[in-house]
């Protein structure tokens, strides 16, 4: 395993706090993104970045912001706004399409499992 | 946006049966469809992909199939072993677009 690295693995949260979730790859990939894993609901995206100082929004965004400051890291804020934030939240990384067409395999880390207490 | 629909959502097959799971895609400029497997507590890791110019894809005991005309495609495990027990996603990639769409994903029992 390597490649693509999420921490910690558990995270407890009270409610109302903001929490910040890590990942890191050194894949020396240009695109990163962050799903929410639910049962039965498959990975819903949350945010993706196709480069450095560059997001967009995903599908379920509302209560997480995120900051891609260097191409190694897109940390994940959950924050006191997301009413339902207990996931488990997988970060991925893959190719640009601009620079490997169509493609690009998505690398996970192993995910962190969020949990409000 | 796409939208991914995957059936069913839980599988159980004897060991050495074949088992099938189902995807259809809303937008027609999806390109990319790869398949994701999920052991208990690991991270999804593809397994196969199919591009929207070739049919079918295998790979030893799993295979894709697409049919374009109708948007949906499909994974195809033969002679199922138990270490293919696990949650299976499939998804797609519309056309010039970075974000890949996952289905809800299968989770597949094998019984000995």
């Amino acid at each position: 395993d390597g490649g693509i690295t999420q921490s910690p693995k558990y995270l407890f949260r009270k409610e109302g706090q903001n929490v910040t979730l890590s990942c890191e790859q050194n894949l020396n990939h240009d695109a990163m993104y962050w799903y929410r894993q639910d049962p039965g609901q498959g990975l819903r995206l949350i945010y993706y970045s196709q480069i450095v100082n560059d997001f967009q929004k995903g599908d379920i965004a509302e209560g997480y912001s995120v900051s891609r400051e260097k191409k190694e890291s897109f940390p994940l804020t959950v924050t006191s706004a997301q009413k339902n934030p207990t996931a488990f939240y997988l970060c991925a990384s893959s190719i640009s399409i601009s620079k490997g067409g169509s493609i690009t395999e998505a690398f996970f880390g192993q995910g962190t499992r969020l949990t409000v207490v | 946006g796409e939208n991914v629909e995957q059936h069913p959502s839980t599988l159980s097959v004897q060991e050495g049966d074949s088992a099938v799971i189902k995807c259809t895609y809303s937008d027609s400029a999806s390109n990319y469809f790869p398949w994701y497997k999920q052991e208990l507590g690991k991270r999804p890791q593809l397994i196969i992909d199919i591009r929207s110019n070739v049919g079918e894809k295998k790979d030893q005991r799993i295979a894709v199939t697409l049919n374009k005309t109708a948007k949906h495609f499909s994974l195809h495990i033969t002679e199922t072993q138990p270490e293919d027990s696990a949650v299976y996603f499939c998804a797609a990639r519309v056309q010039g677009a970075q974000k890949l769409v996952f289905g809800q994903g299968t989770r597949l029992t094998i019984n000995p």
